[in-house]
């Protein structure tokens, strides 16, 4: 399958760094989600990204996606104590939303 | 809050045993979607329905069924349970058919023992 995978698997931080996740994937797509976690609840969605896009903003947020190297990038800005989750970047290639395994994000105070 | 709504929160049953879950999506959204998230397989894309009728098939066992009632409200019966099977089981929402924004349950976590 065009399962997205993440890198890296876990990510420690202090409050207040800036936090980076990557995302690659097999295939064409559609678009490309990512989705936040935390401990054993349901998932969240943060940002959804084009194939046509190259970088999107939410709040702290910022993705890129660069469908050449068919990878994504979540980038996190003055990270809190809060942003502690599992993310998961979801692909979109017009048959089902296919998750990767998710990265691990611990930020400390 | 999603809106997004599943029961039962927990659920303990024995292996052979048949159980229901139910999911109720948000006000105004038609498509309803299954996944399973277990440690190993991470969260996997089960089925879909959109407005009652079956849209997409994803890693969904023959012993798994779902269905879509004319309320918009989704069922998903699991049977002859494996240890295996326990997993947490999530339904998600949209509005439209396609693959956008999915407004995800809290999940229904199947024990199976």
């Amino acid at each position: 399958s065009q399962q997205g995978e993440e890198d890296p698997q876990a990510l420690s931080i202090q409050e207040g760094e800036n936090a980076t996740m990557n995302c690659s994937y097999k295939t064409s797509i559609n678009n490309l989600q990512w989705y936040r976690q935390n401990s054993g609840r349901g998932l969240v969605h943060l940002i959804l990204i084009r194939s046509n896009e190259r970088e999107k903003h939410s709040g702290r947020l910022r993705v890129t996606l660069d469908t050449s190297k068919k990878s994504s990038s979540l980038l996190i800005t003055a990270s809190r104590a809060a942003d502690t989750a599992s993310y998961f970047c979801a692909t979109d290639a017009g048959t089902a939303l296919i998750f990767g395994k998710g990265t691990t994000l611990s930020v400390s105070s | 809050d999603s809106g997004v709504t599943q029961t039962p929160k927990h659920l303990i049953t024995a292996t052979g045993q048949r159980v229901t879950l139910r999911c109720s999506p948000r006000s105004g959204d038609l498509s309803v979607y299954w996944y399973q998230q277990s440690l190993d397989q991470g969260l996997q894309f089960l089925i879909q329905y959109y407005n009652g009728e079956e849209r997409a098939k994803g890693n969904i066992l023959e012993r798994f069924s779902a269905q879509q009632f004319p309320d918009l409200h989704s069922e998903l019966n699991l049977s002859s349970l494996e240890l295996g099977d326990s997993a947490l089981y999530f339904c998600a929402s949209s509005v439209g058919g396609d693959w956008g924004e999915q407004f995800f349950g809290p999940g229904t976590r199947l024990t199976v023992l």
